[in-house]
């Protein structure tokens, strides 16, 4: 099983709708989830991270996390074609050597299209 | 401004022809590391370093070599490259400790090895 994955896309939502972004991952010991958020050619933007079970709120953004089921998503209200980009889902993962040696796993993102 | 900075953002080069990619950061993080990012295959990563004068493989670390002899400055050095490391390089550092880490990227260089 893949570390941290991601439905590739493209997910293609129309302007002021919800776009909905999924995540699940592998390793039962990651506490740390973050979505960053990638243009075309540009580097990725930390959005949002959660480290608890339940829904975190900034905007018009929504992370949620949910332990037991390996799950993390995304939601996105009222989008805006400005949120047409890449989002990459991440997950700290311990390192091979255990203890406190994390590693940012990345999924390999899904593509998400805002139509005007 | 707390920023990471990598140079050069664009190279082309030839096979075989040393190189090296720096990058440096502000914010006197210990953590850095290097990724590649190609169509398909998503972020791997490929060298990170803990703090100076320790560094480790990452994913994908044949071909590459890395030094880190300052905090702030994680150079990326290809010795003999070859096409298929074209590809798009972020280097990142990284806040935070105990699995709550985030990390921050820089630019990005775009390298084309003809």
């Amino acid at each position: 099983q893949k570390e941290v994955e991601q439905n590739s896309g493209p997910l293609s939502v129309p302007e002021g709708a919800i776009a909905s972004l999924n995540c699940t991952y592998s390793d039962r010991g990651s506490q740390s989830f973050f979505w960053y958020r990638q243009y075309s050619g540009k580097s990725p933007e930390l959005i949002m991270s959660i480290y608890s079970n339940g829904d975190k709120e900034d905007g018009r953004f929504t992370a949620q996390l949910n332990k037991a089921s390996q799950y993390v998503s995304l939601l996105i209200r009222d989008s805006q074609p400005s949120d047409s980009a890449t989002y990459l889902c991440a997950v700290n993962i311990r390192g091979r050597s255990g203890g406190s040696n994390y590693k940012l796993t990345f999924g390999k993102g899904t593509l998400l299209t805002v139509n005007p | 401004e707390a920023q990471v900075t990598q140079n050069p953002r664009y190279l082309i080069t030839v096979t075989g022809k040393k190189l090296t990619v720096t990058c440096s950061q502000n914010m006197n993080h210990e953590y850095m590391s290097w990724y590649r990012q190609d169509p398909g295959l998503g972020l791997r990563q490929i060298y990170y370093s803990m703090n100076v004068e320790v560094t480790d493989k990452g994913d994908v670390p044949e071909g590459y070599k890395v030094s880190r002899k300052e905090k702030r400055n994680f150079p990326l050095i290809l010795e003999s490259p070859s096409p298929n490391q074209t590809s798009l390089y972020f280097c990142a550092s990284r806040v935070g400790g105990g699995g709550q880490e985030t990390q921050y990227f820089g630019p990005g260089t775009r390298l084309l090895v003809l």
